[in-house]
């Protein structure tokens, strides 16, 4: 399986955009690049998905880097309700045996 | 809120007992998957069910078991449990076989004793 590395934690100052980055240097054509969200005492929350190109929706964007290798997850002015661990996920969709492999995420801190 | 439910929020029970956790998904959604959620471990897939059908298997230990109804809800059997099954399982659902976009339940809190 394919495998993404995140920073363990990260630190935002609330009303400032968040750039959450993760590493995929082993990641195949055919993986699509997820990204989840848990709030404290919460299940997982979808944030956004997207294969190549950048991708917006209304709680987020992903800019995928040209090789694939790489992505961030953009929040554009951080709240106190966007303080979760996010994970950065891949998952080949023509294998759907391999389902969504949740790792250590990154812990966002939004201060007031 | 989801649309996804999970009963019962919380459980407390004792070391050897068996359990059974349930899971109503989406309305409309086919497909559902149980997570385990322990601290050391992170969140674990363990099975996959797509409109009554075994699809996808994960770490699941030989002492949990599950089906999805024709009613496309589903249960998780838990049975001759051990301390270390102490976790929070999750449920999700999503429409197809392998949606991008899963929606999870707020889990069942187990506590064995």
């Amino acid at each position: 399986d394919a495998k993404t590395t995140q920073p363990n934690s990260m630190e935002s100052n609330e009303e400032e955009p968040v750039h959450l980055p993760c590493n995929h240097s082993t990641i195949s054509g055919t993986d699509y690049i997820h990204w989840y969200r848990q709030l404290p005492s919460q299940g997982p929350e979808y944030v956004i998905h997207g294969l190549t190109s950048n991708v917006n929706n209304r709680m987020a964007s992903l800019a995928i880097a040209e090789d694939r290798k790489s992505s961030t997850l953009i929040l554009h002015r951080a709240t106190l309700r966007d303080a979760a661990v996010y994970y950065c996920i891949l998952r080949d969709v023509r294998n759907y045996g391999q389902n969504f492999v949740f790792g250590p995420g990154t812990r966002l801190s939004v201060l007031p | 809120d989801s649309g996804v439910t999970q009963t019962p929020k919380h459980l407390i029970t004792a070391t050897g007992q068996r359990v059974t956790l349930r899971c109503s998904p989406r309305s409309g959604d086919l497909s559902v998957y149980w997570y385990q959620q322990s601290l050391d471990q992170g969140l674990q897939f363990l099975i996959q069910y797509y409109n009554g059908e075994e699809r996808a298997k994960g770490n699941i230990l030989e002492r949990f078991s599950a089906q999805q109804f024709p009613d496309l809800h589903s249960e998780l059997n838990l049975s001759s449990l051990e301390l270390g099954d102490s976790a929070l399982y999750f449920c999700a659902s999503s429409v197809g076989l392998a949606d991008g976009e899963l929606f999870f339940g707020e889990g069942s809190r187990l506590t064995v004793l």
